[in-house]
């Protein structure tokens, strides 16, 4: 079976400052991992992957996750937060070694960011 | 427009009736997802197909089915429509296991 954790419901950061976002998974086999994005009113958006190689994953709008296997881990970061970072992030994983699986998500972490 | 495109966006119906509620795309991926989305539960599989002759069941597949019409439609029914049904429906396609998946803007089913 593969599954996702994401600890925090809520997330609040200043604007400026540095943002992290937890997901932990579990999965038999070596995982592929996502991070969606979704804004109000909207789909979810892509904005990373690991699936092998450079455990510092770099994504769309400044966005990088580290994948840490040992901790079984892929924190979504981001150096600097902007307001327009508010959303609600979702992290995902397929185990790697059962090809016929579908994604399977986290729950959502809602970050918000104050000016 | 867009690449995946999920109609209707908006719909209330009563309890008990049949709905229908479409896919397609135009990014020429073999697999095609059904999810479905409450708060504080994330997303959740309800079917997926990975050809038009590939159907399988996700984790919450009781109450609904699916009809892979081609390569680009996937569409999902409630046979018989329930409140607890009420959620944010999302379709997705992907190109293979390893590569991201693309989502619709959403249905927004409401049953009363």
């Amino acid at each position: 079976a593969q599954s996702v954790a994401q600890p925090e419901d809520q997330v609040n950061v200043a604007e400026g400052n540095p943002l992290t976002v937890k997901c932990t998974y579990s999965v038999s086999g070596n995982p592929y991992l996502f991070w969606y994005v979704q804004y109000p009113n909207r789909g979810l958006q892509f904005l990373l992957k690991y699936i092998t190689g450079d455990n510092l994953v770099k994504g769309s709008y400044g966005f990088e996750a580290e994948f840490n296997k040992s901790q079984t881990s892929f924190h979504l970061k981001k150096p600097s937060a902007l307001v327009s970072d508010s959303a609600l992030y979702f992290c995902a994983v397929r185990d790697m070694d059962t090809g016929r699986r579908a994604l399977t998500f986290g729950s959502g972490t809602r970050l918000q960011v104050q000016p | 427009d867009a690449d995946v495109t999920q109609t209707p966006r908006n719909r209330i119906t009563k309890t008990g009736k049949r709905i229908m509620l479409e896919c397609s795309q135009t990014k020429g991926h073999d697999r095609m997802y059904w999810y479905r989305q409450d708060p504080g539960l994330g997303l959740r599989l309800i079917y997926y197909s990975f050809d038009v002759k590939d159907i399988n069941k996700g984790e919450i597949s009781d109450g609904y089915s699916v009809s892979r019409q081609a390569q680009a439609k996937f569409s999902l029914s409630l046979e018989s429509a329930i409140p607890n049904q009420t959620a944010l429906y999302f379709c997705a396609t992907s190109d293979t296991g390893y590569t991201e998946a693309f989502f619709g803007q959403g249905t927004r089913l409401t049953v009363v």
